[in-house]
């Protein structure tokens, strides 16, 4: 699986954007870009994903390089509640490759 | 709608001893997947069925881990032996589409202590 690559940690202040950045150097022209998050104590939940477009839902947006070698998942408003462990994953979009191989994300702490 | 869920929440066990680990996926999800998630580490993939049948079971560590879904829908991890090394949080996930656009739903684990 092509990997990825995220910093162990970040902080932002409340109510900032937060830009998480992830690099995938090695990504195939068919793998999609997903993230989650892990909120304390919980299952990771799905927060977005991308192919080449930036992409934007009601959680926060993802912009992809233009080569798609890296990506930022872009939280516009950090709140308390958005402090967890975000994911960058990449995952092929043709059957057979089911699975999410998780890293060791970012630790993404708020400041109030 | 209701998620998916997993029972026991925690379960404490000593060496040797046999346990069961269940999961209930979102009603109308084909594809299930189980994961083990050891302090500080990402979740890491077991097995995921599609349907009742095993379609990719190579993250099992060893023999001494089962997983079934006879009807296609609930689904027990089971462990033989276990071992102070199973310890971990146990999480299911399922999904309507296995494609690499399709979002997987996680429960919120089986946290497992083997004493």
């Amino acid at each position: 699986d092509a990997k990825t690559t995220q910093p162990n940690s970040m902080e932002s202040n409340e109510e900032e954007p937060v830009h998480l950045p992830c690099n995938h150097s090695t990504i195939s022209g068919t793998d999609y870009i997903h993230w989650y998050r892990q909120l304390p104590s919980q299952g990771p939940e799905y927060v977005i994903h991308g192919l080449t477009s930036n992409v934007n839902n009601r959680m926060a947006s993802l912009a992809i390089a233009e080569d798609r070698k890296s990506s930022t998942l872009i939280l516009h408003r950090a709140t308390l509640r958005d402090a967890a462990v975000y994911y960058c994953i990449l995952r092929d979009y043709d059957f057979g490759n089911e699975k999410l191989t998780f890293g060791t994300g970012t630790r993404l702490t708020i400041i109030p | 709608g209701a998620g998916v869920s997993q029972t026991p929440s925690n379960k404490v066990t000593e060496k040797g001893k046999y346990v069961e680990l269940r999961c209930d996926p979102i009603s109308g999800h084909t594809a299930l997947y189980w994961y083990r998630q050891s302090l500080g580490q990402g979740p890491e993939f077991l097995i995921y069925f599609q349907g009742t049948g095993a379609a990719d079971d190579s993250g099992l560590p060893n023999d001494r881990f089962f997983a079934v879904r006879p009807e296609g829908s609930v689904s027990t991890l089971k462990i033989q032996r276990t071992e102070r090394g199973d310890s971990a949080v146990y999480l299911c996930a399922s999904s309507f589409s296995t494609s690499g656009t399709g979002e997987q739903y996680f429960g919120p684990g089986t946290r497992l202590t083997v004493t």
